[in-house]
């Protein structure tokens, strides 16, 4: 059974650094892309950050470049978040997400159950 | 960057179709993915490259997309379909994924 879990997040000052983890199981993990999305509190999907599979190309979105780096460690299963000089707009739920190749395009097939990120003085 | 505008709302009978609409500038010539989303769950996808659905999903769920709209077709809504749904494209003129806003779908 393919599974996703997250881990890492909590509470983190403005400023601050955490290290978000996903950790997956139950497929050929060095096979897949993988994307973190988050979604602040009562608010609607956000993509944050893509790896393939080889960990190059890497893309982030324009409102976290430059603060996150995403990073993959094939041996091990897992994914990971870096994120810096966080602000407390970076308040949400996140996910990691797996592609897979449906069609001409690839979709997000499979879903981490989300880790909460607040970032609060 | 490229924008996903869906309505915030749908209200829909039991029984009855709904279709939740994605608008975006020349959208019918990329590949659109729909999610639903339920309270306190991870996003689940529903529909894939326009109109296909992943196994397990309902055939009540379809999709189309020309022109500047894509739409998600509900067809026989239940009550276990009320939740939030998501569309999604690829953007290639700046390599990110994009959302739109999403649709809060309510069975009356």
């Amino acid at each position: 059974e393919v599974q996703l879990v997250e881990s890492g997040g909590g509470l983190v000052q403005p400023g601050g650094s955490l290290r978000l983890s996903c950790a997956a199981s139950g497929f050929a993990f060095s096979s897949y892309s993988l994307n973190w999305v988050r979604q602040a509190p009562g608010k609607g999907l956000e993509w944050v950050a893509y790896i393939s599979g080889s960990s190059s190309p890497i893309y982030y979105a324009d409102s976290v470049k430059g603060r996150f780096t995403i990073s993959r460690d094939n041996a091990k299963n897992s994914l990971f978040l870096q994120m810096n000089s966080l602000r407390a707009e970076d308040t949400a739920v996140y996910y990691c997400a797996r592609e897979e190749q449906t069609g001409i395009s690839p979709s997000f097939d499979r879903w981490g159950q989300g880790t909460l990120v607040t970032v609060s003085s | 960057s490229y924008v996903l505008t869906q309505p915030h709302s749908v209200s829909v009978a039991p029984g009855q179709t709904a279709r939740i609409s994605c608008g975006g500038h020349y959208i019918g010539t990329k590949s659109v993915h729909w999610y639903q989303q339920k309270p306190g769950q991870a996003p689940v996808l529903v529909v894939y490259g326009d109109s296909d659905r992943p196994s397990g999903i309902p055939e009540r769920f379809s999709g189309s997309n020309f022109g500047n709209t894509a739409t998600l077709i509900i067809n026989g809504v239940e009550a276990g379909d009320e939740a939030d749904y998501y569309c999604q494209v690829w953007d290639t003129s700046s390599d990110s994924w994009v959302f739109g806003g999403g649709t809060e779908v309510t069975v009356l």
